[in-house]
């Protein structure tokens, strides 16, 4: 595709639920990374990978939430047992090279609310 | 600490007028610095950055941000604002040696005709 694609758009969790989100980068492209954005804030970084390795996993908030790009490609974000306070718009980036060499592009973001 | 900091959340201007949005980092030796913006409903675009070299950076659209290494500051103008200029703009910076961005909380501009 031409851009960064999110799945789902929007996504309703009831809490302790478990939640997968999935992010297509662009075709080609080497660095991905996961941010966490709360409403009215700036993105928060959360994970980094250079194509298979998950290098920089610090902004993780928990160990409820698991991000894994298994072939270098898609990268799945998963969330265990949902928490109101999980509730945000999560963002996928990619870039081509590092991030100071090559811009970084974002998808439209997954909306999660946990009731 | 790593940070960045926007001062203004909100930013309201009459369409023509010229606009300033402000942003401070935390001092590094080495710092990349970027402005992303986000139009209604849609995603995080790249609006300009700056490398290094010229401090001055321009975008297509008529936006300037000048790195001012003295200041931590790196700031967004432009001289007319445009009604489609509304949209929320962050500031963001990649440190020497790390890969990871660190956004500010943004800086929502609104432009009245």
């Amino acid at each position: 595709g031409a851009g960064v694609s999110q799945s789902p758009r929007y996504k309703v969790a009831k809490r302790g639920q478990d939640v997968a989100l999935r992010c297509d980068p662009i075709s080609g492209h080497v660095s991905l990374f996961w941010y966490q954005q709360a409403l009215g804030q700036g993105p928060e970084f959360l994970t980094y990978f250079q194509n298979e390795a998950q290098l920089d996993k610090s902004g993780l908030p928990s160990d409820r939430f698991f991000a894994e790009r298994p072939e270098g490609s898609v990268s799945t974000l998963k969330i265990q047992r949902t928490q109101q306070e999980d509730s945000a718009v999560y963002l996928c980036a990619s870039s081509l090279e590092r991030v100071d060499n090559s811009p970084l592009h974002f998808g439209n973001g997954t909306r999660l609310t946990v009731t | 600490a790593q940070s960045v900091t926007q001062l203004d959340s909100q930013v309201p201007v009459f369409e023509e007028a010229p606009v300033e949005l402000r942003c401070n980092y935390s001092s590094s030796v080495s710092v990349y610095l970027f402005w992303y913006v986000q139009y209604p409903n849609q995603g995080l675009q790249l609006l300009l950055k700056y490398l290094s070299g010229s401090t001055l950076v321009k975008s297509i659209n008529g936006f300037e941000a000048e790195f001012n290494k003295s200041q931590t500051s790196f700031h967004l103008r432009k001289p007319s604002v445009h009604i489609s200029d509304t949209a929320e703009y962050f500031c963001a910076v990649k440190y020497g040696g790390t890969d990871k961005l660190i956004f500010g909380t943004g800086t929502r501009l609104q432009v009245f005709p």
